[in-house]
């Protein structure tokens, strides 16, 4: 059973706290990705990764930061938190070299609010 | 420009009706998947369905079947007999391809269908 596992549930951090979000796979996935999810706006890429310390800008980066040291594990870092950056995040993992029709697979999701 | 579109914000249906929520596509790339995926209020998104740009039949899965019309570039998923447990958010996803590795699912912007006993 694929397992995508986000560290927190629910995260409540104060304007300019650098924050991390901790997403961890154990299905040896090589891609993972970062969304934001927002009402009336859907899901938007923030930056994924192919690879071992390998990131790639996704559609909305600003504010963002991610590091992926291993295979298993992609976090996302707001150096300097913001109340625009208050949504749900949700990180994803899929394998690489697959059919087109590999899903993505989804943690539970983090809902962060910054005040 | 958007890439997936969902022009209906919210859907009501009746328990044991059929309902069809709408997806259109933009891409130029003739190799291209399309994905629905569900997230009920726990937050989780689960994996309905998959459409290929070249698969020559409409895809099903159970209760769920898509309705791709290539030449509109509709990728339409319809769910029959519904139930209350269908009641959730909806999201049509799209693969454009091929390329090395997996490029990202770019996702609309979803579809809230409440089902009423």
């Amino acid at each position: 059973d694929v397992k995508v596992t986000q560290s927190s549930r629910y995260l409540v951090k104060r304007t300019g706290e650098k924050v991390f979000l901790e997403c961890v796979q154990d299905m040896d996935h090589e891609n993972m990705f970062w969304y934001r999810q927002d009402p009336g706006l859907g899901l938007r890429l923030i930056y994924f990764s192919y690879d071992v310390k390998m990131k790639e800008k996704g559609d909305i980066p600003e504010g963002y930061s991610v590091s992926r040291e291993k295979k298993e594990r992609f976090s996302l870092i707001l150096e300097s938190a913001s109340t625009n950056q208050t949504s749900m995040y949700l990180c994803a993992s899929s394998s690489k070299g697959q059919p087109m029709n590999t899903e993505a697979f989804f943690g539970q999701g983090t809902r962060l609010t910054v005040v | 420009a958007q890439k997936i579109t969902q022009t209906q914000p919210g859907m009501f249906v009746q328990e044991k009706e059929a309902v069809t929520l709408d997806c259109t596509y933009d891409t130029s790339d003739p190799s291209y998947g399309l994905f629905w995926y569900k997230q009920p209020s726990s937050g989780e998104m689960i994996f309905l369905i998959y459409q290929g740009s070249y698969d020559q039949q409409n895809a099903t899965e159970g209760r769920y079947s898509l309705n791709f019309q290539k030449a509109r570039k509709s990728a339409n998923l319809v769910i029959s007999a519904s139930q209350l447990g269908d009641s959730a958010m909806y999201f049509c996803a799209m693969r454009e391809g091929p390329r090395v590795g997996n490029t990202p699912l770019v996702f609309g912007k979803g579809t809230r269908l409440s089902v009423i006993a």
